[in-house]
């Protein structure tokens, strides 16, 4: 399909063990944006991609979160030594824009992650 | 500290009549405003946005108002059908920035 992908949908992990949730954007798509969405609430920003430059990570709750997109397509975001917060949905969005907030981004359908 | 806040976590209407969706910002520095739709299972999708040198834009059934001095908007659905059933997230930010803050979602529930 044509729009961003996900992989895996469902994640279930105990506490302490590492995590890496991957994205593919849609082709072409320069901007690539990591969100964390808590049970009852909307996304949270966690990171933005320029191509393959991390421009803002400010986001990210801890040192134990790390994004990376070294190719400026695909990208992974590892979570070291899970929690039980660590436990939502991750949501990945992409767009053709650079830098502009008035344009809308396009979101994958998420990695659900479960620490237990 | 939520700058943006959809107070009503759920709404339910009748097919054929008008949904109002609300949402209302703290910083007055945003100028752009965007609602997403989100099915179960499926990530968020947009469905209209506005700028803040506007006060009303219209896409089909959809019509987002924005009100400036009360720092509130809302999206109105005329006439609602049962496959608008969704969660509605309003987002705000700056248009020299890509970074959007989301309000925390109204279920909408349009009954047949």
């Amino acid at each position: 399909g044509a729009g961003v992908s996900q992989s895996p949908r469902y994640k279930v992990a105990k506490r302490g063990q590492d995590v890496a949730l991957r994205c593919d954007p849609i082709s072409g798509h320069v901007s690539l944006f990591w969100y964390q969405q808590a049970l009852g609430q909307g996304p949270e920003f966690l990171t933005y991609f320029q191509n393959e430059a991390q421009l803002d990570k400010s986001g990210l709750p801890s040192d134990r979160f790390f994004a990376e997109r070294p190719e400026g397509s695909v990208s992974t975001l590892k979570i070291q030594r899970t929690q039980q917060e660590d436990s939502a949905v991750y949501l990945c969005a992409s767009s053709p824009w650079q830098l502009q907030g008035n344009t809308e981004a396009f979101f994958g359908q998420g990695t659900r992650l479960t620490v237990v | 500290d939520q700058q943006v806040k959809q107070n009503s976590p759920s709404l339910s209407v009748q097919e054929g009549r008008i949904s109002i969706l609300n949402c209302d910002y703290t910083n007055s520095m945003f100028d752009y405003f965007l609602w997403y739709k989100k099915y179960p299972a499926e990530g968020p999708t947009f469905l209209i946005s506005i700028s803040s040198i506007k006060d009303k834009n219209e896409d089909g059934r959809f019509t987002v108002f924005l009100n400036k001095s009360a720092k509130h908007l809302s999206l109105h659905i005329v006439p609602s059908q049962p496959g608008d059933s969704a969660v509605y997230f309003c987002a705000s930010g700056k248009d020299s920035s890509y970074k959007l803050i989301f309000g925390s979602g109204t279920r909408l529930l349009v009954r047949p």
